[in-house]
């Protein structure tokens, strides 16, 4: 079952703009996790947020987690083509991972 | 290796068919990750080890998957007389240990086609 919803489950933007997604979860969580991944290939890890933590950066991107609504946003600041991927948020709980169905992302040059 | 290795990359068979596939981690990584991505129903946790035992098994659908890992390395991943809802993209990951806060590793996948 999942456990995290994404939303939207698509975005369109244009270079340089920001992407915000957001994702909402049901159960406890132990950290909340961030993944991308390109057509045809595997998922890669972008950033892991704990449960005790509300905000977190890694260059440009940004991630806020509120345990209170059980929800997460994942922001891409200038975002650009490279970035076209699909987005899935992951929460972690007892070693595996449950993903949301994920976000697909496409930046128009 | 440097990163995760899965075979084989592109997997078809016929229904009825029994399939393995195959899992490399990277060295050194002592908890490995099964999960399938499929249309229908996402990414789900399939299997983790830790070492060679399997702590967490919930995920296997239906008994005909199994799962094992020898070594503490390589993991192979069976499904027996295949089906057609068994078509997925099967991933592997690796992480250092088990537990929160460890980052997975994961392959690039085996497309299985059951036909």
């Amino acid at each position: 079952s999942q456990q995290g919803e994404e939303d939207p489950q698509a975005l369109s933007i244009q270079e340089g703009e920001n992407a915000t997604m957001n994702c909402s979860y049901k159960t406890s969580i132990n950290n909340l996790q961030w993944y991308r991944q390109n057509s045809g290939r595997g998922l890669v890890h972008l950033i892991l947020i704990r449960s005790n933590e509300r905000e977190k950066h890694s260059g440009r991107l940004r991630v806020t987690l509120d345990t209170s609504k059980k929800s997460s946003s994942l922001l891409i600041t200038a975002s650009r083509a490279a970035d076209t991927a699909s987005y899935f948020c992951a929460t972690d709980a007892n070693s595996k991972l449950t993903f949301g169905k994920g976000i697909t992302l496409s930046v128009r040059p | 290796g440097a990163g995760v290795s899965q075979s084989p990359s592109n997997k078809v068979t016929e229904k009825g068919k029994d399939v393995e596939l195959r899992c490399d981690p990277i060295s050194g990584h002592t908890a490995l990750y099964w999960y399938r991505q499929s249309l229908g129903q996402g990414l789900e946790f399939l299997i983790y080890f830790q070492g060679n035992s399997a702590p967490d098994k919930s995920g296997l659908p239906s008994d005909r998957f199994s799962a094992e890992r020898t070594g503490g390395s390589v993991s192979t991943l069976t499904i027996q007389r295949t089906q057609q809802e068994d078509s997925a993209v099967y991933l592997c990951a690796s992480s250092r240990t088990s537990g929160t806060l460890n980052e997975q590793f994961f392959g690039p996948g085996t497309r299985l086609t059951v036909l």
